[in-house]
């Protein structure tokens, strides 16, 4: 069993719609959970991080955590095309090392 | 600023030669990684280094070895190259091993074994 696991899609929803990408880990020690946007060919770009359980907001993104569960999700309102790329799930374990697990990514196709 | 620095952004090896990834933060940031992601794999941690004098290895270290050069600098190995090594390298840092914060990724090195 992976550490992060992601479904790799594509997940396509039209343009408006809400697209939920869903992540699961094993290591229930975990203490932070990222979600990073990667467009074709650059680097991974910070969205949204929580540590606690329940929802957080900003924007257009709503990341929600559920430790008992060992799930994390990404809910993108209004979704845009601008907003199709590759989303990873990246979780820090517990330990002091600082190191990010990333799942496979999830691709997101928004369609006009 | 220029965040993280990684050079080459493109090399072309042939199997058994070596070379030397270099990357670069000014952020003064304590911790710094080597990902490589594969299609349809992610991101995968190599090596890593929590703080300046200390490296760990990562879930994919073989055929691999990393350097701190100093706080700023981490450069990564490859002795003996293998098309299997053939990949999208990725450095990056973040300010504290042990807290939370953003994990900082440089532009990509990509590398390919023939």
């Amino acid at each position: 069993q992976k550490e992060v696991e992601q479904n790799s899609g594509p997940l396509s929803v039209p343009e408006g719609a809400i697209a939920s990408l869903n992540c699961t880990y094993s290591d229930r020690g975990s203490q932070s959970f990222f979600w990073y946007r990667q467009y074709s060919g650059k680097s991974p770009e910070l969205i949204m991080f929580i540590y606690s359980n329940g929802d957080k907001e900003d924007g257009r993104f709503t990341a929600q955590l559920n430790k008992a569960s060992q799930y994390v999700s990404l809910l993108i309102r209004d979704s845009q095309p601008s907003d199709s790329a590759t989303y990873l799930c990246a979780v820090k374990g517990s330990g002091n090392t600082g190191k990010l697990i990333f799942g496979q990514g999830t691709t997101l196709q928004v369609k006009p | 600023n220029a965040g993280v620095t990684q050079t080459p952004k493109f090399q072309v090896l042939k199997t058994g030669q070596s070379m030397t990834l270099q990357c670069a933060q000014d952020m003064n940031h304590n911790s710094m990684y080597w990902y490589r992601q594969d299609p349809g794999m992610g991101l995968r941690l190599i090596y890593y280094s929590a703080s300046e004098g200390t490296t760990d290895k990562g879930e994919v270290p073989n055929g691999y070895n990393v350097s701190r050069l100093n706080k700023r600098e981490f450069s990564l190995r490859l002795e003996s190259a293998a098309p299997s090594q053939t990949s999208v390298y990725f450095c990056a840092s973040r300010w504290l091993a042990g807290g939370g914060g953003e994990l900082f990724f440089g532009e990509g090195s990509r590398l390919t074994v023939l």
